[in-house]
């Protein structure tokens, strides 16, 4: 059973275009939630980072907007390029534990 | 360069064969992770270190084991490979108590034939 429930698996974008990532979460518990991006052959990397009390927060193209009454939170890419094409995973912290969502494949076509 | 190193990249083993997974962070954190990376399955938690000394089960543990070896190294064993244990192995580190940046190394690519 997934803790952490991503939406969708596959995802192509017009380079341009806006990406948008979808997560839903069902423990309350959670106090923080990251998004990791992850290139082929490599290790996810942090991305950008929200905690429960923020209702969005934004760093350059990458925005997460976080709706703690829906326990759903979302990413966005602004003028997405095709060096954004990779795997996106949602997270969510509870104690000392990270639980993952499934990934989204981004591909952008340029 | 800091980070998280995993050896090997790449094994190949036969059903029954044990071996395990090395895991070293050179960045002095406290808390260290095992995870595996399946297709459409996210990266699932097998076992964690939160700090020297102790080691937690995760969601996915049976048939596995772990060695936190000092507050660098974090190894996980595997005692007799199915290959259901096929699969990305990621190990990962970070400050307990700090929630910022969990640094993952480059993976081991595990298959169990």
């Amino acid at each position: 059973q997934q803790q952490v429930k991503q939406s969708p698996q596959s995802l192509i974008v017009q380079k341009g275009g806006i990406s948008i990532i979808n997560c839903a979460y069902e423990n309350t518990a959670f106090d923080y939630f990251p998004w990791y991006q992850q290139f082929p052959g490599k290790g996810p990397a942090l991305l950008i980072a929200i905690r429960p009390d923020v209702s969005e927060k934004k760093e350059g193209r990458f925005t997460i907007s976080f709706n703690k009454s829906a326990k759903q939170f979302s990413l966005h890419i602004m003028d997405s390029q095709p060096g954004d094409s990779a795997t996106y995973f949602c997270a969510a912290k509870g104690g000392n534990k990270l639980v993952f969502g499934a990934g989204t494949i981004l591909r952008v076509k340029s | 360069n800091a980070g998280v190193t995993q050896t090997p990249k790449f094994q190949v083993l036969k059903t029954g064969q044990s071996m395990t997974l090395q895991c070293a962070q050179d960045m002095n954190h406290n808390s260290m992770y095992w995870y595996r990376q399946d297709p459409g399955m996210g990266l699932r938690l097998i076992y964690y270190s939160a700090s020297e000394g102790t080691t937690d089960k995760g969601e996915v543990p049976n048939g596995y084991n772990v060695s936190r070896l000092n507050k660098r190294e974090f190894s996980l064993r595997l005692e007799s490979a199915a290959p259901s244990q096929t699969s990305v192995y990621f190990c990962a580190s970070r400050v307990y108590g700090e929630d910022y940046g969990y640094t993952f190394g480059s993976g081991t690519r595990l298959t169990v034939v």
